[in-house]
This record gives C-alpha cells, sequence and structure tokens, in this order.
C-alpha cells in the first residue's frame, strides 16, 4: 500500500479535461512539493510537473499541478490519445529518517 | 545531452547478492544528487535509495535498509547500488535517475532517468 494514494484508474474522451488526485499527509505533501511523472509501457518516467504547478520545458501547456493542504492533483485538459499512460505523484516524506514516497499510479485510459 | 545508463542487472538467487551501476554523462555530476528507483512487474514505481552530489548525504527506503549500500564514485561519473541479501520481493526493474539539486533531502524531482535494468531474484 503506497503512502501517497491514487486512483488506480481515470478515462476520458478525446478533448475532455480529466484530473487525477493524490492524497498523502502532512508529513509528505503536507511540508514538501509535489511532482508528478508520466510513463508509457516499457520505457523510463518522465519528468511532467515539479514544484506542485512548474512544467519541465517541453510538456504542453494542458498539464497542469496543483496542490492543496495534503493533497495534489493533475489535471490534463484537452485530452489526446497520446496521453494514455500511467501517471504517479511523489513527494519528500520527512517522518522518520526522511525518504521519497510515491503515489500507486494511476493508469488514463483515453475513450 | 544528459544520459544515464544501468548496468549490473541479472538472474539470482534468494539471498545472493548484485551490484547496479549507473554511468552518467551530459552533466556536471558532482553537482547533483542521485536516486535509484524500482518497479516490479505490473506494479507502480518505488524509491529505493538517493545519494547526495558529494556523497556525505543517503537515505533508504525501509524496504532495503541494511542490505542495500549506494555510493558515487565521482571521478568516474557513476553511482551503484550494492543488493546484498537478496529477496523475490526486490524482482525489479531498476532505474537511476538524476536529481536537480546538490542535496538530496526533501526533494523528489528527478528530472533524467536511465532505461532501467532488470534484476530477478528466484527463490
Amino acid at each position: 500500500q503506497s503512502v501517497l494514494t491514487q486512483p488506480p484508474s481515470a478515462s476520458g474522451t478525446p478533448g475532455q479535461r480529466v484530473t487525477i488526485s493524490c492524497s498523502g499527509s502532512t508529513s509528505n505533501i503536507g511540508d514538501n512539493t509535489v511532482n508528478w511523472y508520466q510513463q508509457f509501457p516499457g520505457t523510463a518516467p518522465k519528468l511532467l510537473i515539479y514544484n506542485n504547478n512548474q512544467r519541465p520545458s517541453g510538456v504542453p501547456d494542458r498539464f497542469s499541478g496543483s496542490k492543496s493542504g495534503t493533497s495534489a492533483s493533475l489535471a490534463i485538459s484537452g485530452l489526446q490519445s497520446e496521453d494514455e499512460a500511467d501517471y504517479y505523484c511523489a513527494a519528500w516524506d520527512d517522518s522518520l529518517s526522511g525518504s521519497v514516497v510515491f503515489g500507486g499510479g494511476t493508469k488514463l485510459t483515453v475513450l | 545531452e544528459v544520459q544515464l545508463l544501468e548496468s549490473g542487472g541479472g538472474l539470482t538467487q534468494r539471498g545472493g547478492s548484485l551490484r547496479l551501476s549507473c554511468a552518467a554523462s551530459g552533466f556536471t555530476f558532482t553537482n547533483y544528487a542521485m536516486t535509484w528507483v524500482r518497479q516490479a512487474p505490473g506494479k507502480g514505481l518505488e524509491w529505493v535509495s538517493v545519494i547526495s552530489g558529494s556523497g556525505n548525504s543517503i537515505y533508504y527506503a525501509d524496504s532495503v535498509k541494511g542490505r542495500f549500500t549506494i555510493s558515487r564514485d565521482n571521478s568516474e561519473n557513476t553511482i551503484h547500488l550494492q543488493m546484498n541479501s537478496l529477496r523475490a520481493e526486490d524482482t525489479a526493474v531498476y532505474y537511476c535517475a538524476k536529481g536537480t539539486e546538490k542535496y538530496c533531502s526533501s526533494v523528489s524531482r528527478y528530472d533524467y532517468w536511465g532505461q532501467g535494468t532488470l534484476v530477478s531474484v528466484s527463490s
């Protein structure tokens, strides 16, 4: 069971807006920034959103992130078929000796 | 161009050892923390360990603490993961990834990833 909680699946039709939630606690999301990763089958993860809401160069502005309290969200607007992938949230966790924690991942299906 | 190339994966028996390496190029290696993240077959990402740019600060996941050791050779631009007392549940693809700061505490942002190396532990 992951420290950060994500829905296992999400779906939408092309052009729709989809959001993926990530729930944590004060020791992780509450006190640290959230990053989001996108992963296609058989490939390495790719940094998609950093510092809660910043996009690395090359990431379309259709992708956006937000954080409030101990939860974060990834939103994808104007959904495209090529957005079908797994999405993971991550944050540093201050509990015990410190660690990085990931969400369990959300498989996004474009219908 | 940043490149990360993992090696050292393979098949081993329960209780065995393996040493993974990740050769980095395309950036000033000592300026960045480096991390290992693994992914069991069909499962999600699991963070394993991180080492600061200087090598003086290290953190481990509870699941590997006492069995795995991360290290870096800044003269060779390489990090290593020594894995001992391997268990079936350590079977995974192991990715190395580059941090965006020299320090590693309070950071979960990794901007470049290797292609991964597969570790299989038979029981």
